[in-house]
């Protein structure tokens, strides 16, 4: 089963335009991750944001995290066509390290 | 340093049939993670292992079986193929799990 739902399921934005998804769970969690994916391939790592933080900043990427709403949020700032991508959370409750996903967000940055 | 190598890139089985992927992990990794994506279910974790051991299993069917050598390679195995087999499965790699995970590019199964 899934453990976190992203929101929205898509979103469509001009390029330069800030880009915000919403994340939420529901076990208690060790940290938060994101992921980005391009089409049919692999994810790859963005941030990671532990359950005593509240936000994270990485260049155009900022994370925050809400443990009392089990939500998180990923903003992209100043998009760029080639932000288009699917993006998933991911949390690790820290049983044996089970990391599970979302459902992911549609990113489409039109140029 | 090199990334996580998942081989074969495409597959295409026959139901009924039985299938081996394999997955070398980032040279040092000894976490081994194996996901199922699909468009209608997602990302679904199938299972963990560390150092040889499977550490936790996702809700998938006993067809679905793992194992992961000394090297830290792991490959898992899908027997009596069916159609909704059909995904894209990845793996992941990471120190000790639980964060810094180095995905695969995957390995695209079409079961016809």
């Amino acid at each position: 089963s899934q453990q976190g739902e992203e929101d929205p399921q898509a979103l469509s934005i001009q390029e330069g335009e800030n880009a915000t998804m919403n994340c939420s769970y529901k076990t208690s969690i060790n940290n938060l991750q994101w992921y980005r994916q391009n089409s049919g391939r692999g994810l790859v790592h963005l941030i990671l944001i532990r359950s005593n933080e509240r936000e994270k900043h990485s260049g155009r990427l900022r994370v925050t995290l809400d443990t009392s709403k089990k939500s998180s949020s990923l903003l992209i700032t100043a998009s760029r066509a080639a932000d288009t991508a699917s993006y998933f959370c991911a949390t690790d409750r820290g049983n044996n390290n089970d990391m599970r996903f979302g459902a992911g967000t549609r990113l489409t940055v039109k140029p | 340093k090199a990334g996580v190598t998942q081989t074969p890139r495409y597959l295409i089985k026959t139901r009924g049939q039985q299938v081996t992927l394999s997955c070398s992990p980032i040279s040092g990794h000894r976490s081994v993670s194996w996901y199922q994506q699909t468009p209608g279910q997602g990302l679904q974790f199938l299972f963990e292992y560390f150092s040889e051991t499977q550490r936790n299993k996702g809700n998938f069917p006993g067809r679905f079986s793992g194992r992961q050598f000394s090297n830290s390679r792991s490959e898992m195995n899908v027997s009596t193929l069916e159609l909704g087999d059909s995904a894209l499965y990845l793996c992941a790699s990471s120190l000790q799990g639980g964060h810094g995970y180095t995905f695969g590019s995957g390995t695209r199964l079409t079961v016809v």
